[in-house]
């Protein structure tokens, strides 16, 4: 069975801190696709990105950046200097190749405070 | 040019009503989805579709019929609207091999 677990159902940090999300998923698929997304309080969903399950190297894109670890299973989702814009719901995702379909974690409310 | 737009953005409708909503992406993917996200925020796969074809249908009510014309449209038609449908409403189209999704705007339903 796959599973993505969020554990933090809500973070409030002050603007500037770092801030992690925690992200943890189950599998017994040794290919998968792992994911981002945000959800802004406007509502859209907007994809972040995508990491496969042979590629561990962490990513970096600007504050952005993504920690896979397939020990802990875990892909954790790192904000450094947070700033207000970032307050969102943030998913974790996991897919398959030929899958069809995602499975979201249940997301992680992030309150970023001036 | 919107990649995957959804219409309509809000409905409101009375129980019993049958209603439906549309898709369309310009992306060129050949998979799209609709995934249904409850007062909880909770993201749920209702249905996918691969070049029209039907590859996933999770346990939903057969009121909800999806209809893919072609691979780049992906209709939702929900019959005898009821209270508990009232939620949001994402559309998504993807790449099959592991792509992410993109995402429509959503369609806020609100069955009263």
């Amino acid at each position: 069975a796959q599973k993505v677990t969020q554990a933090q159902t809500e973070i409030s940090v002050v603007e500037k801190e770092d801030v992690t999300l925690d992200c943890v998923y189950e599998t017994r698929d040794t290919t998968y696709y792992l994911f981002w997304y945000k959800q802004p309080p406007s509502g859209e969903l907007v994809f972040l990105i995508r990491r496969n399950s042979f590629d561990e190297q962490n990513e970096i894109s600007g504050r952005y950046s993504w920690n896979f670890q397939k020990s802990t299973s875990s892909f954790n989702f790192t904000i450094t200097a947070s700033q207000v814009v970032d307050s969102a719901v943030y998913f974790c995702a996991l897919g398959y190749t030929n899958a069809g379909k995602s499975t979201f974690g249940d997301g992680t409310t992030l309150t970023v405070k001036p | 040019d919107t990649a995957v737009s959804q219409t309509p953005k809000y409905l409101v409708t009375q129980m019993g009503n049958d209603k439906s909503i549309k898709c369309e992406q310009n992306l060129g993917h050949d998979t799209m989805y609709w995934y249904k996200q409850d007062s909880k925020k909770f993201l749920k796969i209702m249905f996918s579709y691969n070049n029209k074809e039907l590859i996933i249908n999770e346990t939903v009510p057969n009121r909800f019929s999806p209809k893919s014309p072609d691979k780049a449209h992906l209709n939702l038609h929900i019959n005898s609207l009821e209270l508990g449908d009232s939620a949001v409403y994402f559309c998504a189209s993807s790449l099959l091999g592991g792509g992410g999704y993109t995402f429509g705007s959503g369609t806020r339903l609100t069955v009263v």
